[in-house]
């Protein structure tokens, strides 16, 4: 089964412009999770998309947002760049029925994209 | 706010030795996962423990989930050059969430 996939792997990007990043997750995982790791902040959570929907959000300004598609793909988006977005964003997916079920939050990462802004 | 405190951030130690690496916090979590990250990749998970006081082992890595679920232990056995990465704790605040919150991680270096 392939894993978790992420495009493009390596982005460099100037102050002010804007930034689609894609995540496909793992062949039936319906719960598609963000992240951002810096070298200082480590691992923080951006947001969760399940079945289309935001699920979980975390603490970051309106300028990052996401969206998934009916096949479970997901894009997240990050307006007017600022020097501090550098980073690698993860993607994780977690096998979620939501049957109710638990997937003991078992998350399953790509292997990020690294954003530069200049 | 959940937090998860993971000690220490750095160890380097000689190939053969053992380390415990330590995940504390004042909250509880539902499940706990640890995952070992290598420069340029992503986080590969390692195990997950739900239970208090579940020990899993996997091979010469034993992970310990506190009986009141809001700390957890790997202890890695005669360590190998192959074991050098980044681990990372996370947690959980419940089931069914892509929620995670993460450990600031330790770099383990093991020298030949």
């Amino acid at each position: 089964k392939a894993g978790v996939t992420q495009t493009p792997r390596y982005l460099i990007k100037t102050r002010g412009q804007q930034v689609t990043l894609s995540c496909s997750p793992i062949s039936g995982h319906r719960s598609v999770s963000w992240y951002q790791q810096t070298p200082g902040q480590g691992l923080q959570f951006l947001f969760e998309y399940f079945s289309e929907t935001q699920r979980n959000k975390g603490n970051f300004p309106g300028r990052f947002s996401g969206r998934q598609f009916s096949n479970s793909r997901s894009e997240m988006n990050v307006s007017t760049l600022e020097l501090g977005d550098s980073a690698l964003y993860l993607c994780a997916s977690s096998l979620d029925s939501g049957s109710g079920v638990s997937s003991y939050n078992e998350q399953f990462f790509g292997p990020g994209t690294r954003l530069t802004v200049l | 706010t959940q937090l998860l405190e993971q000690s220490p951030q750095f160890l380097s130690i000689q190939e053969g030795e053992n380390l415990t690496v330590y995940c504390n916090s004042s909250s509880v979590f539902s499940s706990l996962q640890w995952y070992r990250q290598e420069p340029g990749e992503g986080p590969v998970l390692l195990v997950t423990v739900v239970t208090g006081g579940e020990v899993k082992k996997l091979k010469r890595l034993t992970f310990q989930f506190g009986d009141a679920r809001k700390d957890s232990s790997l202890h890695i056995t005669a360590a190998q050059t192959g074991d050098t990465g980044l681990y990372l704790c996370a947690g959980a605040g419940s089931s069914n969430t892509g929620k995670l919150i993460f450990g600031q991680g330790t770099t383990l270096q093991v020298k030949p």
